[in-house]
């Protein structure tokens, strides 16, 4: 069974740093690796999405590198500011079997605070 | 603008009742899905659908029921068998639910309901 794990659960660190937030997973037989930002209360917001087949995506300050074979995937936030505090999950698309096929799987969230 | 609309933001439900959660979508998108958030947890599919008339029960099914008569609607059921129903709720939609040869799309989520049971 397909489990997705982010490190840490929590982090604070001053405005300017660059900072890397990593997942992990168990069952590399996986469509593709999705980074998402939420907001407190809020609803989940797209920041990149990896195809298996590719080793990293680039938005702006950020960068998101897979590497399938070991299970490991990390999102890079360049020079960090107090609006990108908010907690950021990774899922994974999940090859798996007959009704599980294709579905997310979710890791618990790394929760970012950035102060100024 | 293109969304995924989910209502009521803020619902109770007292012991023994049935509530429905509404999800809209205009995003022309064929699957969707539904997830329940618990505090400092990830994300758990409830059901989802891939096309009008059909859905599949997620990993936490018990409880709820759901219904797709309509592409752009997928309304949840949280009936009175849910025994631990207080959670935040998540609305999802893709253009389509992988298959073999497809790799997948961006998911996207709506605003999300919270439930409270009182």
């Amino acid at each position: 069974k397909q489990e997705v794990t982010q490190i840490p659960a929590a982090l604070s660190v001053p405005e300017g740093e660059n900072l890397v937030l990593n997942c992990s997973f168990t069952d590399s037989a996986i469509y593709n690796l999705q980074w998402f930002r939420q907001d407190p209360g809020k609803g989940l917001t797209s920041l990149l999405l990896i195809q298996s087949s590719q080793r990293e995506q680039t938005s702006g300050r950020l960068n998101a590198s897979l590497d399938k074979s070991s299970g490991r995937s990390t999102l890079y936030i360049a020079a960090s500011q107090p609006g990108d505090s908010a907690t950021y999950l990774c899922a994974v698309r999940n090859r798996g079997y007959g009704g599980s096929q294709g579905n997310l799987i979710f890791g618990k969230g790394t929760k970012l605070s950035v102060k100024p | 603008d293109g969304g995924i609309t989910q209502s009521p933001k803020y619902l109770f439900r007292k012991e023994g009742q049935n509530v429905t959660l509404s999800c809209e979508q205009n995003l022309n998108h064929d699957a969707m899905y539904w997830y329940r958030q618990d505090p400092g947890q990830g994300l758990r599919l409830i059901y989802y659908s891939q096309i009008v008339n059909d859905f599949q029960k997620g990993d936490i099914a018990e409880g709820y029921s759901v219904s797709r008569e309509k592409k752009e609607s997928f309304p949840l059921t949280v009936t009175s068998a849910q025994k631990n129903p207080t959670a935040f709720y998540l609305c999802a939609s893709s253009i389509q639910k992988v298959s073999r040869r497809e790799s997948g799309n961006t998911i996207y989520f709506g605003e999300g309901s919270w439930l409270t049971v009182v």
